[in-house]
């Protein structure tokens, strides 16, 4: 069974301008989450999906995020325009079960995100 | 709001020797504990979990963790380590069903390096 797949492993790119982060969850986990660790501090929930329905977003920054998650598939991060504290490493992980202290969460590999 | 404190960034621990990393978190009431460990180049990975019931824990690489509710901690605990648990190793809660937001809180990690 494949894990977590996120993509690209590191982008880098300048202020102002947008990237878009991709998550493909395990086949079949509903449940898809989204986290942040910027550098030195902890890592911090942002939002999580169940299908293509957004559960929970009460972790997002500000409107210069915004998750996707069409047909309850794969889901899309996209920041725009990026910000220098935008840098980051951005978590996806996927889970079968709603609640996530009942389940256990699969993280993928992350994404770093470096804003010059 | 719950916290989770990992008091040490990194350890040192000799080959072979034993290891206990300290986690305490603040919540209002028992939540769900978790310790994921995160290697170079990988996801994070779950190492174990309490839910409830016998508060010493068992996980995954030998490690075991034990809930003590009077000093609202979740110590790790390995009793010999080995140079491949180099990594970064991270704390977290989780509300029971019913409450709060869906996502984990983590501590902000501490990193374990091993000395040959």
């Amino acid at each position: 069974e494949a894990g977590v797949t996120q993509f690209p492993s590191h982008s880098v790119i300048e202020k102002g301008q947008t990237v878009t982060l991709r998550c493909d969850p395990i086949s079949g986990h509903d449940n898809l989450y989204w986290y942040r660790r910027v550098m030195g501090k902890e890592i911090k929930f942002l939002l999580h999906f169940v299908k293509e329905s957004k559960q929970d977003e009460s972790g997002m920054p500000n409107n210069r995020f915004l998750a996707e998650r069409t047909g309850g598939t794969y889901s899309t991060l996209k920041v725009q325009p990026a910000e220098l504290e935008d840098s980051g490493v951005y978590f996806c992980a996927s889970s079968r079960r709603r609640t996530v202290g009942t389940g256990e969460l699969f993280f993928g590999e992350g994404s770093r995100l470096t804003v010059l | 709001a719950q916290s989770v404190t990992q008091p040490d960034i990194h350890i040192t621990v000799s080959e072979g020797a034993s290891l206990e990393l300290r986690c305490n978190y603040s919540y209002g009431a028992t939540p769900y504990l978790f310790w994921y460990v995160q290697s170079p180049g990988q996801g994070l990975q779950l190492l174990l979990k309490y839910f409830s019931g016998d508060t010493l824990v068992q996980g995954i690489k030998g490690f075991e963790a034990e809930f003590k509710r009077s000093q609202s901690s979740f110590n790790l605990r390995k009793p010999s380590v080995h140079w491949s648990d180099a990594a970064e190793y991270f704390c977290a809660v989780a509300p029971h069903s019913g409450g709060g937001a869906d996502g984990l809180t983590f501590g902000k990690g501490t990193h374990l390096i091993i000395q040959p």
